[in-house]
């Protein structure tokens, strides 16, 4: 069963610190990885979404990696401000899971950049 | 604006009450999907569409149910089976590489 589990829980940094949200799967047979952000409150925005068949995306100062193999993803904050402060989740959509785009989802990683 | 809706932004039910929250698309999409979020937990899939008169459950279905009659609308019904109704509840659609775009929820709480 495909598990996704992202670490830290919780994470604070000060204004234009460089960071790194990880998020693992435990089953490498994935049809793509996606990265969102929730404000309290709000609802989802897609960040980055990444085929199998990838290793990266980039959008801004965001960069996604992607190592099937390992069952890893990491999301690449560069110079982060207090405007992305919100949860960041991660999704994988399962292959084999016919055409029902279903995801499963992490439990989100909440951050706070302080001024 | 293109984009999903979502109403109310609140609603209260009372005990032994059927309450109905709305969700609207603009955005073509053919799949749509209907979320519960509780604090500590993941995104829980409650029912899903891909098609316009069809829909499946997810995997939290008990005590709720959809209709897909439109394109644009999947409306979710919290029955007075749901015994739990307390949650934040997403709406959301997707394009067919399943980039998937969700609306700004409704907080559903019991009187």
């Amino acid at each position: 069963k495909q598990e996704v589990t992202q670490i830290p829980a919780a994470l604070s940094v000060p204004e234009g610190e460089n960071l790194v949200l990880n998020c693992s799967f435990t089953d490498s047979a994935i049809y793509n990885l996606q990265w969102f952000r929730q404000d309290p409150g709000k609802g989802l925005t897609s960040l980055l979404l990444i085929q199998s068949s990838q290793r990266e995306q980039t959008s801004g100062r965001l960069n996604a990696s992607l190592d099937k193999s390992s069952g890893r993803s990491t999301l690449y904050i560069a110079a982060s401000q207090p405007g992305d402060s919100a949860t960041y989740l991660c999704a994988v959509r399962p292959l084999g899971a016919g055409n029902n785009r279903k995801l499963i989802w992490g439990l989100g990683t909440s951050l706070a950049v302080n001024p | 604006d293109g984009g999903i809706t979502q109403s109310p932004k609140y609603l209260f039910r009372k005990e032994g009450q059927n309450v109905t929250l709305s969700c609207e698309q603009n955005l073509n999409h053919d799949a749509m999907y209907w979320y519960r979020q509780d604090p500590g937990q993941g995104l829980r899939l409650i029912y899903y569409s891909q098609i316009v008169n069809d829909f499946q459950k997810g995997d939290i279905a008990e005590g709720y149910s959809v209709s897909r009659e439109k394109k644009e609308s999947f409306p979710l019904t919290v029955t007075s089976a749901q015994k739990n109704p307390t949650a934040f509840y997403l709406c959301a659609s997707s394009t067919q590489q399943n980039i998937q775009y969700f609306g700004a929820g409704t907080r559903l709480s019991v009187l």
